[in-house]
């Protein structure tokens, strides 16, 4: 069964615009971490979030947390071209040390 | 490193064959993560390992699935007999267990026809 839903399906924006995709997940986590897909590739590792954070960076890339609500945002600034792909949230509930991913959102980034 | 390397990279078989899947993880890492891909089911985990010793099992969709990990560097998944409703991507990925953070293989396009 799927543990994040990933908000929208799917987004399409222009360069140098921001793109901010949402996750919904439903049962407690440990972390929550988010995935890029290239079309045709595996999944790389974007960011890691723990339960006790509410909010991460890494380079253009803004991660928040919010555990009440039991959902998370991603947000990429001045997008580019090359952001075009699929983003996934995952779950790790700590008990069992697998991820539980979402359905995902598809970016398209237009030059 | 070479990162999760998984083999073959495309793999098309008749229905009623056996197919062998296989993944060798990133050296050091402490799990090991089957995943398949589908569009109309996403990412779905099948197995994984923890320490080379299964752990949780119950995405395995069928008797027809068999994973096994005879060592820290080597894993395959095994469907026999194959079927067309099989076809997609498979996933392998490893991890250091409660550091976080997968690496996935380039995945297996299965095709069974």
């Amino acid at each position: 069964s799927q543990q994040g839903e990933e908000d929208p399906q799917a987004l399409s924006i222009q360069e140098g615009e921001n793109a901010t995709m949402n996750c919904s997940y439903k049962t407690s986590i440990n972390n929550l971490q988010w995935y890029r897909q290239n079309s045709g590739r595996g999944l790389v590792h974007l960011i890691l979030i723990r339960s006790n954070e509410r909010e991460k960076h890494s380079g253009r890339l803004r991660v928040t947390l919010d555990t009440s609500k039991k959902s998370s945002s991603l947000l990429i600034t001045a997008s580019r071209a090359a952001d075009t792909a699929s983003y996934f949230c995952a779950t790790d509930n700590g008990n069992t040390g697998k991820l539980i991913f979402g359905q995902g959102t598809t970016l398209q980034v237009k030059p | 490193d070479a990162g999760v390397i998984q083999s073959p990279r495309h793999e098309v078989t008749e229905m009623g064959q056996e197919v062998t899947l296989r993944c060798k993880p990133i050296s050091g890492h402490n799990s090991l993560f089957w995943y398949r891909q589908t569009m109309m089911r996403g990412l779905e985990l099948l197995i994984y390992f923890n320490n080379n010793v299964p752990i949780d099992d119950s995405g395995m969709p069928e008797d027809r699935f068999s994973a096994k990990m005879p060592n820290a560097s080597f894993s395959t998944l095994k469907i026999q007999p194959s079927e067309p409703r099989d076809s997609a991507v498979y996933f392998c990925a490893s991890s250091l267990r409660d550091i976080g953070g997968y690496t996935f293989g380039s995945g297996t396009r299965l095709t069974v026809v």
